[in-house]
């Protein structure tokens, strides 16, 4: 059972533009969230995370959202540009467990 | 500094036979993992080790053996391929246990 759920396999957006990229939980133990990026043939990358502490969380042109209450967090990026385009992951664990959980991934592809 | 090494890149096998992929990290990092990735199904947990001489198992252990004998290196073997294990596979590892993960660039294992 999926525990971690990103039910939007691909976003297109324009270059400039805000691109939304969403995930939802099951899991209410979860407390640390992360996103990473994938490039095609090569490995995931880490690119922001969010302590269930915390409802935001800003890094550059890189913003994750937590909303405990829905089980839910976004990744907004803002600018999006051409070398935006990636899989994304979100992925989560519980503070006494032993393992992160990752979604499917959303493809993102920013049109120039 | 190379960071998370995985060989080969590719590889075809046929069913029942065995093979070890070499995962090696030049970090220093205690936490190291195994996860295969599946269309649909994300990233999956097969094996992780918090330290040399200590492994556990993950979501989908069946299939596969993991050994820690040094810092450096997580090899996974496989005992006797099956075509379900037909994925693209993924080592990682972190400082510590739960934080965010350096991944190597994939194998990509074919079982005919």
């Amino acid at each position: 059972d999926q525990q971690v759920k990103q039910n939007s396999p691909s976003l297109s957006v324009q270059e400039g533009r805000i691109s939304i990229l969403n995930c939802d939980y099951t899991n209410s133990m979860f407390d640390y969230f992360l996103w990473y990026k994938k490039y095609p043939a090569e490995g995931p990358t880490f690119l922001i995370s969010i302590s269930s502490i915390k409802d935001k969380n800003e890094d550059g042109r890189f913003t994750v959202f937590l909303n405990k209450s829905a089980k839910h967090l976004s990744l907004h990026i803002v600018p999006s540009q051409p070398g935006d385009s990636a899989v994304y992951f979100c992925a989560a664990r519980t503070n006494t467990g032993n393992q992160f959980y990752f979604g499917t991934g959303t493809s993102l592809t920013v049109i120039p | 500094n190379a960071g998370v090494t995985q060989t080969p890149k590719f590889q075809v096998l046929k069913t029942g036979q065995s093979m070890t992929l070499q995962c090696a990290q030049d970090m220093n990092h205690e936490y190291m993992s195994w996860y295969r990735q599946d269309p649909g199904m994300g990233l999956r947990l097969i094996h992780y080790s918090v330290g040399a001489g200590i492994t556990d198992q993950g979501e989908v252990p069946n299939g596969y053996n993991v050994s820690r004998s040094t810092t450096e290196d997580f090899p996974l073997r496989l005992l006797s391929a099956a075509p379900s294990q037909t994925s693209v596979y993924f080592c990682a590892s972190s400082p510590i246990l739960n934080q965010p993960q350096h991944f190597g660039d994939g194998t990509r294992l074919s079982i005919l």
